[in-house]
């Protein structure tokens, strides 16, 4: 079974412009959450689509959103960027939601999206 | 609001001796408690949870986790150390309501060093 895909795997981009990032989760999970890495704030969640509805937001401003498609892949897009937007972004499917079903995170190997 | 704190930035051990990694957590309700494991470049790896039941937890390559509520623990744990576990670990922690589906606190990593 093809693991979680993320693509771009590297993006390059200058500050103002904006960013779509991509995710196809393995198949039959339902739920993709996102998640942005970076050395000084850690792993921080960003949100979860379940069943192309949004279930849970994060901590970070309007300018992050994201989407879910009836084929559950998931998108998130940055408008806007600013330099502290730097970090690996990571994207995890899983069969349901933890809450309900235990069911643990499966993650991408991350898009890496550099802001100069 | 739940937080999770892993104390030790870095932990070195020898080959085949045990090794520990430790994580307090703090969340109101039941703790649903999870590990992961992040190899260079890489996604993360799901290792082990504990939603409930037995305080000792057995996960994927021979890991180990046990709960203490009372000291509101979740160390990770292996009885004997491998090179190739070198990598960053991540304690998390589900939260903050009974809705919070897939919406993980992470800590903020402790880097494993196992030499030959």
């Amino acid at each position: 079974k093809a693991g979680v895909t993320q693509t771009p795997r590297y993006l390059i981009k200058t500050r103002g412009q904006q960013v779509t990032l991509s995710c196809s989760p393995i198949s039959g999970h339902r739920s993709v959450s996102w998640y942005q890495q970076t050395p000084g704030q850690g792993l921080q969640f960003l949100f979860e689509y379940f069943s192309e509805t949004q279930r849970n937001k994060g901590n970070f401003p309007g300018r992050f959103s994201g989407r879910q498609f009836s084929n559950s892949r998931s998108e998130m897009n940055v408008s806007t960027l600013e330099l502290g937007d730097s970090a690996l972004y990571l994207c995890a499917s899983s069969l349901g939601r933890q809450g309900a079903s235990g069911s643990p995170l499966h993650f991408g190997n991350g898009t890496r999206l550099t802001v100069t | 609001a739940q937080s999770v704190a892993q104390p030790e930035d870095q932990v070195n051990v020898a080959e085949g001796n045990p090794l520990t990694v430790k994580c307090t957590y703090s969340v109101s309700g039941n703790p649903y408690l999870f590990w992961y494991v992040q190899y260079p470049n890489r996604g993360l790896q799901f290792l082990l949870k504990y939603i409930t039941g037995d305080n000792l937890v057995k996960g994927s390559y021979g890991f180990e986790a046990e709960f203490n509520k009372s000291q509101t623990s979740f160390h990770l744990k292996k009885p004997s150390a491998l090179v190739s576990d070198s990598a960053l670990y991540f304690c998390a922690v589900r939260g903050p309501n009974n809705n919070a589906g897939n919406m993980l606190t992470f800590g903020g990593g402790t880097r494993l060093m196992v030499k030959p």
